[in-house]
């Protein structure tokens, strides 16, 4: 089955202690981006990703680093989350740029 | 920068009661607009591409237009199962392939 994948679903942490969110997809895309989803202020992309050792920031890049060493993996790396931070995490993945979207089923991320 | 404003914040309609939802989007040039479905809890899920002005797309009760400074999904008889949030977005020519912008969504509700 076609899909993206993400690990965990949910995640409770506390600030400071660092943590990676993992993104795989099984579709052979090139492009794959994180978004955070937070109530009245949409779906804002984090960062993306053209291919393997290239990626880009998005519109809301502070705080989050991510790598892209295989083609399928995406994981979004926070070195100090801060309570800010606690949000729902999407990863999404697009054989091109001006394809369609295919999203992750998210990750609910609460930082105390 | 890029801007894409969703109206209305929020719809409640009857079972039947046809309506229209907007995207208003400000880009220097479109690379690409996109629908997306949203259902509480889980990742967007991909309705229709539409790349320039006067293309349309249909899909069962759902058709979406285009013009030059926005976009309508206009929903017919709809249904409770139709009942989601509707995400707009753009790609932009003069951006990063890959770059994405999300609207806030508009958050329909069909009654019975």
């Amino acid at each position: 089955e076609a899909q993206v994948t993400q690990n965990p679903r949910y995640l409770i942490t506390v600030t400071g202690k660092k943590l990676t969110v993992t993104c795989s997809q099984n579709m052979n895309h090139e492009y794959m981006s994180w978004y955070r989803q937070d109530p009245g202020l949409g779906l804002r992309q984090i960062y993306y990703s053209m291919n393997v050792e290239v990626t880009d920031k998005g519109d809301v890049p502070e705080g989050y680093k991510v790598s892209r060493k295989e083609k399928r993996n995406f994981p979004l790396i926070l070195e100090s989350p801060s309570p800010n931070q606690t949000s729902l995490y999407f990863c999404a993945s697009s054989p091109t740029e001006i394809y369609e979207q295919y999203f992750g089923p998210g990750t609910r991320l609460t930082v105390t | 920068e890029d801007q894409v404003t969703q109206s209305p914040e929020a719809l409640r309609l009857q079972e039947g009661e046809s309506s229209s939802l907007n995207c208003s989007y400000t880009v220097s040039g479109l690379r690409g607009l996109f629908w997306y479905r949203q259902d509480p809890g889980k990742g967007p899920e991909f309705l229709f591409t539409l790349y320039s002005a006067g293309e349309e797309k249909e899909k069962e009760r759902l058709k979406a237009t285009l013009t030059k400074k926005e976009s309508f999904l206009h929903i017919t008889a709809p249904k409770p199962e139709d009942s989601a949030t509707y995400l707009c977005a753009v790609q932009a020519l003069n951006t990063n392939a890959g770059k994405s912008t999300f609207g806030d969504g508009t958050t329909l509700t069909v009654k019975p």
